[in-house]
């Protein structure tokens, strides 16, 4: 069974600096899909960024990148010159590449605080 | 058109009330999940609608019945709820191939139960 785990609960940084949330997983897998979901205080999940585990170049999107280290199943999100809309749970998800069904696994959260 | 759509946003209701929640979306996509959420944790997994097939978290009590009446289309029957059920309901949609792309999320609907 695969596993995510994220081991920051809840995190604080000033606005306009760098925060970076840590993500773990585990699986037996070798294709498969990672994700970074942020949900605001309005609740509605919104994706930020999607890896492909077979792509060894990580994604980036604006502000926001990752660093995918598959051997390490690590999948960290880097969040550059952070803005006080940043504010959110981030959620990391797993997803298995192929299947009919498209369950996807989230680890428990990382509470980001941006501080203004 | 990349939305997931909900409705209503929020819902009160009695534990002998039958109430249903609607989501849609017009993406073309095949799939769609319902997931409940309750503050401060991940969403968990209801239901997965998938290529005209029903699957269901074993862990999920009979008093949720989803239904879904077309591709786009995915209500969630409410029926005889406890307090506990109090969440945030969430419906997601993916493209739901091989090779598939990330589920969308809609807003949500927050029931409570009373």
């Amino acid at each position: 069974a695969q596993t995510v785990t994220q081991s920051q609960p809840e995190m604080s940084v000033q606005e306009a600096e760098t925060v970076t949330l840590s993500c773990t997983y585990d699986t037996s897998e070798s294709n498969y899909y990672l994700f970074w979901y942020k949900q605001p205080p309005s609740r509605q999940m919104i994706l930020v960024i999607r890896q492909e585990a077979y792509k060894q170049q990580n994604a980036t999107e604006n502000r926001f990148s990752v660093n995918f280290q598959k051997a390490a199943k690590s999948f960290s999100l880097k969040i550059s010159d952070s803005q006080l809309g940043d504010t959110a749970m981030y959620f990391c998800a797993f997803m298995k590449h192929g299947g009919r069904d498209d369950k996807i696994i989230f680890g428990k959260g990382t509470r980001l605080h941006i501080l203004p | 058109d990349t939305e997931v759509t909900q409705t209503p946003k929020h819902l009160v209701m009695g534990m002998t009330n039958k109430k249903s929640l609607k989501c849609e979306q017009h993406m073309g996509h095949r799939a769609m999940y319902w997931y409940k959420q309750k503050a401060k944790k991940p969403p968990e997994l209801m239901f997965v609608y998938s290529y005209e097939k029903l699957s269901i978290n074993e862990s999920v009590p009979s008093r949720f019945s989803p239904e879904c009446p077309n591709s786009s289309l995915l209500n969630l029957h409410l029926h005889a709820l406890q307090p506990e059920d109090s969440a945030l309901y969430l419906c997601a949609s993916s493209q739901g191939l091989a090779g598939v792309e990330s589920q969308y999320f809609g807003p949500g609907t927050r029931l409570t139960v009373l």
